[in-house]
């Protein structure tokens, strides 16, 4: 999972296999939710969003599960690929906050060839 | 293409300088973004910007400032005001308020 601090989590996978990635949110009034990933010395991609009045939206190869109770976050990568490597983090936006995301601090994926 | 360009990638300063960052997007978003990345840290909201000609502070704004006269360009000044200014800068737009925000490639701003 993420957390606040200079060291980031990290997850090492097998080509091929499935990944998880999760995020504990802080704000239970958040209601919008978006993963990116950031490769190194790159700026951030858009992956997959969702809204607080869905538990779970799926793209391609990525699913997204939103645990309001517990204000839980995962990124599941399907097959994952020597491309999937990465930094992946969440992003919560509440109501009322205007332009403001807030942004986690991420977890690093490295996938075994 | 559509997408956001920030230019330079790279940028070295000397303390004390006032230096500025460009920012343009072709998307036709009304929305821009500034935040900053440190190391091991998640993206800060420096400024965001609605619409022309208007600009608000977000949680780490001080140091900073923006202007916003065309819709495409939202360019960041960093003063000698900014005590910790050495940081990797992400510029990002979006259509509005409750939609996802796209970013540019950063500018990674070094100050000896």
């Amino acid at each position: 999972g993420e957390s606040v601090g200079l060291h980031l989590p990290t997850l090492s996978v097998q080509e091929g296999d499935n990944s998880i990635i999760n995020c504990a949110y802080s704000n239970s009034a958040s209601d919008y939710f978006i993963w990116y990933k950031q490769e190194s010395g790159k700026g951030p991609q858009f992956i997959i969003d969702i809204r607080s009045n869905m538990d779970k939206r799926q793209g391609q190869r990525v699913t997204v599960l939103l645990n309001k109770t517990v204000k839980h976050l995962s990124l599941q990568i399907a097959a994952t690929q020597p491309g999937d490597s990465a930094v992946y983090f969440c992003a919560e936006k509440a109501p009322g906050t205007g332009n403001q995301f807030y942004f986690g601090t991420g977890t690093s994926l490295t996938v075994i060839p | 293409d559509g997408g956001i360009t920030q230019s330079p990638k790279y940028l070295f300063r000397k303390e004390g300088q006032n230096v500025t960052l460009s920012c343009e997007q072709n998307l036709n978003h009304d929305a821009m973004y500034w935040y900053r990345q440190d190391p091991g840290q998640g993206l800060r909201l420096i400024y965001y910007s609605q619409i022309v000609n208007d600009f608000q502070k977000g949680d780490i704004a001080e140091g900073y400032s923006v202007s916003r006269e065309k819709k495409e360009s939202f360019p960041l000044t960093v003063t000698s005001a900014q005590k910790n200014p050495t940081a990797f800068y992400l510029c990002a737009s979006s259509i509005g308020r409750v939609y996802e925000q796209y970013f540019g490639p950063g500018t990674r701003l070094t100050v000896t």
